[in-house]
């Protein structure tokens, strides 16, 4: 069965610093996409970067970048300069199969990230 | 596109009673996902739509629960004869009928079951 696992609970890094938040998956699908949410205290779930699995390339979007390891099955997300407003839990998640199968999106338990001033 | 959206952020019920949830997709999304998030939990998937056709329930869907989304709109979720662990936050996505897009998601409904 697809499984997401996210190993840290909560993390801590300094204003500034980069930090990377760890994620592993397991499935048997060849086609899978891989996702990760922020969701702030207020509770809406936003869209921060997507990894597709025959993409060759880490995936990045503006200081968030992908650490892809098909091999070993982690998509780890990477925060680089880190702002207070990054303090939030952040969820990996994996698109089972292709878009056409449905897309439903299976969640990891979240890493809670805190950002010091 | 304003969003999607959720009616209403808060409910807070006696258990036994029956509420309805309701979500407004961003227009034009054919694809409408309801998943529940428990306390310090991800969100669980519970069912999806495409357009007014219910594709895909989850087991984690009693016959307590039922969804609809009637004319491929707007859709509601009914919880009947709520129990305590029903508590929970009740989100709401839709994306485009298009590979690759991520869900949009609304800002939940959070249940409280007393």
């Amino acid at each position: 069965a697809q499984k997401i696992t996210q190993t840290q609970p909560g993390m801590f890094v300094q204003e500034k610093e980069a930090v990377t938040l760890d994620c592993t998956y397991d499935t048997s699908d060849q086609s899978y996409g891989l996702f990760w949410y922020k969701q702030p205290s207020s509770g809406e779930m936003i869209f921060l970067i997507y990894q597709g699995s025959y993409d060759e390339q880490n995936a990045t979007e503006g200081r968030y970048s992908l650490n892809f390891q098909k091999a070993r099955k982690s998509t780890n997300l990477v925060i680089s300069a880190s702002q207070l407003g990054d303090s939030a839990m952040y969820f990996c998640a994996m698109r089972e199969g292709s878009y056409n199968q449905g897309g439903k999106l299976i969640f990891g338990q979240g890493t809670e990230l805190s950002v010091k001033p | 596109d304003t969003g999607v959206s959720q009616d209403p952020r808060h409910k807070i019920t006696k258990r036994g009673q029956n509420v309805t949830f309701r979500c407004d997709p961003i227009s034009e999304h054919n694809r409408l996902y309801w998943y529940r998030q428990t306390l310090g939990q991800g969100p669980e998937f519970l069912t999806y739509f495409q357009n007014e056709a219910q594709l895909e329930k989850s087991r984690l869907l009693s016959d307590r629960f039922s969804a609809e989304r009637p004319k491929g709109s707007f859709s509601t979720l009914e919880i009947q004869r709520t129990e305590q662990g029903d508590s929970a936050m009740y989100l709401c996505a839709s994306m485009p009928d298009r590979a690759l897009e991520e869900q949009y998601f609304g800002p939940g409904t959070r249940l409280t079951v007393t």
